[in-house]
């Protein structure tokens, strides 16, 4: 399977502990961007690489956020201290770097903090 | 302000077309998509608009017009497969490329 990969699929956590979510994208492409999604809504940005540079995050991000890509292809997101907001569905997407190029999205990986 | 709306819910009948609206006001304009997205799945690319006019692609087309802040999908010969939310997202002006979303229009297709 050539597409974005995530994982894990799915991961349940206690409030205050510490996650760490994985991205492969697809092996061509530059760019690397995660969303978070909750139900009934649609994705939500939050920060994106190209190659290894972090070049951009959302304020969504606070400070509990982290987010790495050192050899500029997986990239991995850390949640210090979960919250129950944080319970969302957490999207990696890949693409070209060129405006028109779409960005392919992987599963996702769904967390719920009780 | 970054805003994207579309509706919430539309139901539509097996063999029928449907026209799901998406208006935009976003500090820049570098092109419209729209992604399929069934429960519990990742988003699907769908189509491209950058340009005024008309882009179709099989059963699906989707239309732009940069000045009014429009955009629309169009969904021919419905299926029951085809029920499923479906995402506006427009590219701002900036060179990163990262996507804004609309909520999302639910479709249920009928019988």
């Amino acid at each position: 399977d050539t597409g974005v990969s995530q994982d894990p699929r799915h991961k349940i956590t206690k409030r205050g502990q510490n996650v760490t979510f994985r991205c492969d994208p697809i092996s061509e492409h530059n760019r690397l961007y995660w969303y978070r999604q909750t139900l009934g809504q649609g994705p939500e940005f939050l920060t994106y690489f190209q190659n290894e540079a972090q070049l951009e995050k959302s304020r969504l991000l606070s400070d509990r956020f982290s987010a790495e890509r050192p050899k500029g292809s997986f990239s991995t997101l850390e949640i210090q201290r979960t919250e129950q907001g944080d319970s969302a569905m957490y999207l990696c997407a890949s693409s070209l770097a060129a405006a028109s190029y779409e960005q392919y999205f992987g599963p996702g990986t769904r967390l719920t903090v009780t | 302000g970054q805003n994207i709306d579309q509706p919430t819910e539309m139901t539509a009948t097996e063999g029928a077309i449907v026209q799901i609206n998406c208006t935009y006001q976003t500090s820049g304009f570098n092109g419209l998509f729209w992604y399929q997205q069934h429960a519990g799945e990742a988003p699907t690319f769908l189509s491209y608009n950058v340009l005024d006019g008309l882009e179709e692609k099989g059963r699906f087309s989707s239309f732009l017009s940069r000045s009014k802040g429009y955009s629309y999908l169009l969904l021919k010969e419905l299926q029951m497969k085809d029920s499923a939310s479906y995402l506006c997202a427009v590219r701002g002006d900036n060179q990163g490329g990262k996507l804004i979303f609309g909520q999302g229009t639910e479709l249920s297709v009928k019988p």
